[in-house]
């Protein structure tokens, strides 16, 4: 089983839609967790971290589960600006980051 | 504030060539981390410093690849000598702390012939 594990789509949703990517980890004493987007040719950017509790910031909402160690990502009222490719960030005890392979968003009119 | 500073943004060479990349990394951030991106193996850590000591090297690939910080300001991934298979775009980033979240610079895009 790869460490960090995401579904690489291309999710291919309207504009107005709410969409969800999961990003499943391996290693149960992973701490922190992190969304980031990446555009075509572009740097990673980090959307948001995710906490145990959960956390909010405008359309966007994180979410931990670490029972089935497991963090989600759900986009409300897709924006065309939506578009891009994103990428989970789980870190254990180590410090040493591992990054998914990335979901790939398509908002379309 | 300026963001973490990658140098070339584009390098173009011939196989056996040595490349050497630049980073700086954002002012106070005391953890850098240089990774390398291709569409067959996603994002992969190569090595991770935390106040100017490599920590971590073991996603270095072999011998080729040295990485050094001489200080807080600054670092260099050197290949030499390079290989077409080295084709990638590198990037630096970097965090206040280690635990904390990375600040990735615009990348180099590395393409050896």
């Amino acid at each position: 089983r790869k460490e960090v594990e995401q579904d690489p789509g291309p999710f291919n949703v309207p504009e107005g839609a709410t969409v969800a990517f999961n990003c499943t980890y391996s290693n149960s004493a992973s701490q922190s967790f992190f969304w980031y987007r990446q555009d075509c040719r572009k740097e990673p950017k980090l959307l948001m971290s995710v906490y145990s509790s959960g956390n909010e910031d405008g359309r966007f909402t994180a979410q931990l589960n670490r029972a089935s160690q497991y963090i989600s990502l759900l986009i409300r009222d897709s924006k065309l600006s939506d578009s891009a490719t994103y990428l989970c960030a789980v870190m254990g005890g180590s410090y040493i980051p591992t990054f998914g392979r990335g979901t790939s968003l398509i908002v379309h009119p | 504030d300026a963001g973490v500073i990658q140098s070339p943004r584009h390098e173009v060479t011939e196989m056996g060539q040595e490349v050497t990349l630049r980073c700086k990394p954002i002012s106070g951030h005391n953890s850098l981390f240089w990774y390398r991106q291709t569409m067959m193996r996603g994002l992969e850590l190569l090595i991770y410093f935390n106040n100017n000591v490599p920590i971590d090297d073991s996603g270095m690939p072999e011998d080729r690849f040295s990485a050094k910080m001489p200080n807080a300001s600054f670092s260099t991934l050197k290949i030499q000598p390079s290989e077409p298979r080295d084709s990638a775009v590198y990037f630096c980033a970097s965090s206040r702390d280690a635990a904390y979240e990375q600040y990735f610079g615009p990348g180099t895009r590395l393409t050896v012939t």
